[in-house]
């Protein structure tokens, strides 16, 4: 079956560093996605790993290792306005469908 | 910018009821989804469409159908309303391929009564 684990909660720090990890098993694997959903709107699109790596986006980072189902969404400098849930996602055909963890809320405190 | 409209925010129906649920995007994305968001569920997939006329059943079809008569409108149908049908309906639309991520609306909260 599919399983995408991610924590429920995570509180950190304004100014700090937090780490988001996401293991999944999936049928399939064609890629990795990381949305970030604040309180009452739409998910918005933040990442994407098909290969193995680091890719970075400002203050936002992704990691994936296929090997070992596994992925990370690294936020730095984290300022209030990133309080909200962190989505992660992969993609287990060749067309568009994903399957999605359940969320991490993640805590921003002063 | 990629827009995706939903028809309500809220929406509050009566057990039995039929209840409509659109979609709207103006990108020309060929593939659109229609997901339902619970606690501790995460969001999970109805139905999709990659085409025109074109539907496939995704995760939890069941109490639903949807219709897709031109590209750029995805309709949900609850044909008859149940409690447990409580929920954030979210749609989504993106362009075919691999890499491609998805664009969301801002969701349709339907309450059952």
């Amino acid at each position: 079956g599919q399983n995408i684990d991610q924590p429920t909660e995570m509180t950190a720090t304004e100014g700090a560093i937090v780490q988001i990890n996401c293991t999944y098993q999936t049928s399939g694997f064609n890629g990795l996605f990381w949305y970030q959903q604040h309180a009452g709107e739409a998910p918005t699109f933040l990442s994407y790993n098909v290969l193995d790596g680091l890719e970075e986006k400002g203050r936002f980072s992704s990691f994936l290792s296929r090997s070992k189902g596994y992925s990370y969404l690294l936020l730095k400098e984290l300022q209030m306005k990133d309080s909200a849930s962190y989505l992660c996602a992969v993609r287990d055909d060749s067309w568009g469908k994903l399957q999605f963890g359940a969320g991490t809320q993640v805590v921003v405190t002063p | 910018d990629v827009k995706v409209t939903q028809s309500s925010r809220y929406l509050v129906k009566r057990t039995g009821e039929k209840v409509f649920l659109e979609c709207v995007q103006d990108m020309d994305h060929e593939n659109m989804f229609w997901y339902r968001q619970d606690p501790g569920l995460g969001l999970r997939l109805i139905y999709f469409s990659y085409d025109v006329k074109m539907k496939e059943k995704g995760d939890i079809p069941e109490g639903y159908s949807v219709s897709r008569e031109k590209k750029e409108r995805f309709s949900l149908i609850l044909e008859s309303a149940s409690t447990n049908q409580t929920s954030m309906y979210l749609c989504a639309s993106s362009f075919g391929g691999q890499t491609n991520e998805q664009f969301f609306g801002p969701g349709t909260r339907l309450t059952v009564l």
